[in-house]
């Protein structure tokens, strides 16, 4: 079982917009901007989309934002493209005494 | 081009060891946090182990006292070795940069070698 708390699945139309969560506790997500967000394509490696909570790496779109409100975090993919469907994996940092990190089990989106 | 190559993985029996290696281009171990991340099939992410530029290293609880992460900075590359190894360890491993790009956040990744544990 995660530490954090993603729903398995999630699915849009192209040019719609889709928001996943990702739930935590007081001592993670609620505790401390340092969210992360992974895209993962089948048989590929991790990607990092968004870090500390809002901030994208260079050289992705502005079409993934994130945000976080008490002990959720929330990955908004805004104006759907084929290429967006992909597992998706929240991180949180949890506290010097806990793991480096905690992630949730990822969540499946399918661009309908 | 920045990244990270693993490599090492195979068929173990339980209780067996392995070493998995992640050699790393155009950046240096010894300046940057590595990290292995490990994925069971069909399952999340899991945090595995950590080792700072300042050489410190960190574990969950899950591998603590069976896996021990190591550098050589004359070869640039990271090692894990694995002991003790349980059927549980089965998953695809990891070797990612991390504390470049904000916060615990992970911004290069290898593309991953495979562990299974299985008599």
């Amino acid at each position: 079982q995660s530490a954090l708390t993603q729903p398995p699945s999630a699915s849009g139309s192209p040019g719609q917009s889709v928001t996943i969560s990702c739930t935590g506790t007081n001592s993670d997500i609620g505790g401390y901007s340092y969210v992360s967000w992974y895209q993962q394509h089948p048989g590929k490696a991790p990607k990092l989309m968004i870090y500390e909570v809002t901030k994208r790496p260079s050289g992705v779109p502005d079409r993934f934002s994130g945000s976080k409100s008490g002990n959720t975090a929330s990955l908004t993919v805004s104006g759907l493209q084929a290429e967006d469907e992909a597992d998706y994996h929240c991180s949180s940092y949890a506290g010097s005494d806990n793991p480096y990190v905690v992630f949730g089990g990822g969540t499946k989106l399918t661009v309908l | 081009e920045v990244q990270l190559v693993e490599s090492g993985g195979g068929l173990v029996q339980p209780g067996g060891s392995l070493r998995l290696s992640c050699a790393v281009s155009e950046f240096t171990v010894s300046s940057n946090y590595i990290s292995w991340v490990r994925q069971a099939p069909g399952k999340g992410l899991e945090w595995v182990s950590v080792i700072f530029s300042d050489g410190s290293t960190y574990y969950a609880d899950s591998v603590k006292g069976r896996l021990t992460i190591s550098r050589d900075i004359s070869k640039n590359t990271v090692y894990l070795q694995m002991n003790s190894l349980r059927a549980e360890d089965t998953a695809l491993y990891y070797c990612a940069r991390a504390g470049t790009v904000g916060v615990r956040a992970f911004d290069i990744w290898g593309q991953g070698t495979m562990v299974t544990v299985s008599s």
